[in-house]
């Protein structure tokens, strides 16, 4: 039962260009959205959130944009940079104190 | 800038076995979480504590599990007869549940492998 989805395995961009992320979703009653990136032999480390109040949500180099009606969500990194390399997990929760449905993650290549 | 511990990083036990993966939340965080990710798989929710009790479990968080918050810092998880497919990294991750910007924090993992 994957309720977020994330449809990429791998993504490959070069530095400086715009890495674009994207994710699904199933569950409606899902009301907040989180991105996580995570470097092997590390925990899950929060990028960015958006409630779904909003549409858009940005934090320096980082954007997330919710369409609810399509379900579906973005991370936009711009300028890319050599250490943004890693595994990005799109994840959902009911309200901001649930558990969190993670996917299963895109695993982002910042190509020199 | 405060951060979510857990030890051991990496426990090797036999089948059968009991383990006891140990976490400390972020201090002033009141809900706590425990999630894990099977090799290759993705990151799974097993269970949620606040005010001393389980708030919610998943299917996975059997009988074969607990948790136990025993003295305000400590946040632990045990397994009581651990199985091969048992083997997965183990994440502790917590929330302050104040309001405003409200984001799990999440520990860097006990790697736990079961022979």
């Amino acid at each position: 039962d994957q309720q977020v989805k994330q449809n990429s395995p791998s993504l490959s961009v070069q530095e400086g260009r715009i890495s674009i992320l994207n994710c699904d979703y199933t569950n409606s009653m899902f009301d907040y959205f989180l991105w996580y990136k995570k470097y092997p032999a590390e925990g899950p480390t929060f990028l960015i959130s958006i409630s779904s109040i909003k549409d858009k949500n940005e934090d320096g180099r980082f954007t997330v944009f919710l369409n609810k009606s399509a379900k579906h969500l973005s991370l936009h990194i711009v300028p890319s940079q050599p250490g943004d390399s890693a595994v990005y997990f799109c994840a959902a929760s009911a309200n901001r104190d649930d558990k969190i449905i993670f996917g299963k993650g895109t695993r982002l290549h910042i190509l020199p | 800038e405060p951060e979510v511990t857990q030890t051991p990083s990496h426990q090797v036990t036999q089948m059968g076995q009991e383990v006891i993966l140990r976490c400390v939340p972020i201090s002033n965080h009141l809900y706590f979480y425990w999630y894990r990710q099977i090799l290759g798989q993705k990151v799974e929710f097993l269970v949620s504590f606040y005010n001393n009790e389980i708030s919610e479990k998943s299917e996975i968080f059997d009988d074969q599990f607990s948790v136990e918050r025993p003295d305000g810092s400590n946040f632990t998880l045990k397994i009581r007869s651990t199985k091969l497919e048992d083997s997965a990294m183990y994440f502790c991750a917590s929330i302050w549940g104040g309001g405003g910007n409200n984001e799990q924090f999440f520990g860097p993992g006990t790697r736990l492998t079961v022979l």
